[in-house]
């Protein structure tokens, strides 16, 4: 079974500082990882996505992450934030193969940037 | 492509009463997932769908709830009788394909208010 967990359920920061969201995940087979973002009042857009290759996914809007199987993590940063990147971020796993696209999501982890 | 698109928006009913959620998948798609959004179980998974065929409902809460899917642009999710704790934000989402490695692309969602 597959499971994934957000570390902090909010996130406060300011305008134009660094921001690193956490995300840890469990799973017993080789997994794709991904990141979507949630607007208020819509729905998930995906910010980037892990299938292989390169452990550093850059995304959307400057977001980035990086894979870190010994750890089990992909967690996400974004060097300078804005305004506008307050949302709700959700990390997902996939196990792919049987799995057939089931993606298992993380609580998720309110991202509010103050001015 | 107009995205996935979800109706209704919004949705006040009385407990008892039954509650049809529509989707329009995207074009092409041969995927579509229907999940559910509370505070309290964040993102499940409820059912999805691959060439309209039903793969997966072990997330639909209980006999109250039904998906179906007819054709290729459409599908359903009904609940009867409604009850308040049902009251939540359902998502309708597609994909090409679901190896794993597919983004999925969210509609907007419907508000459901069970009162």
């Amino acid at each position: 079974a597959q499971s994934v967990t957000q570390l902090d359920s909010q996130v406060p920061v300011f305008e134009e500082a660094p921001v690193e969201l956490r995300c840890n995940y469990s799973s017993s087979v080789s997994v794709y990882l991904f990141w979507y973002v949630q607007y208020p009042n819509q729905g998930l857009q995906l910010l980037l996505k892990y299938l292989s290759g390169s452990t550093l996914v850059k995304g959307i809007n400057g977001f980035e992450a990086e894979f870190n199987k010994s750890q089990t993590s992909f967690h996400l940063r974004k060097p300078s934030v804005h305004i506008s990147d307050t949302a709700e971020y959700f990390c997902a796993v996939n196990a792919g193969g049987t799995s057939y696209g089931k993606l298992t999501f993380g609580q998720g982890t309110i991202l509010t940037v103050h001015p | 492509d107009a995205g996935v698109i979800q109706s209704p928006r919004h949705e006040v009913t009385e407990m008892g009463q039954e509650v049809t959620l529509r989707c329009k998948p995207i074009s092409g798609h041969d995927y579509l997932f229907w999940y559910r959004q509370t505070m309290m179980r964040g993102l499940e998974l409820l059912i999805y769908f691959n060439n309209n065929v039903p793969i997966d409902d072990s997330g639909m809460p209980e006999d109250r709830f039904s998906a179906k899917m007819p054709n290729a642009s459409f599908s359903t999710l009904k609940i009867q009788p409604s009850e308040p704790r049902d009251s939540a934000v359902y998502f309708c989402a597609s994909s090409s394909g679901a190896g794993g490695q597919e983004t999925q692309y969210f509609g907007p969602g419907t508000r459901l208010l069970v009162l």
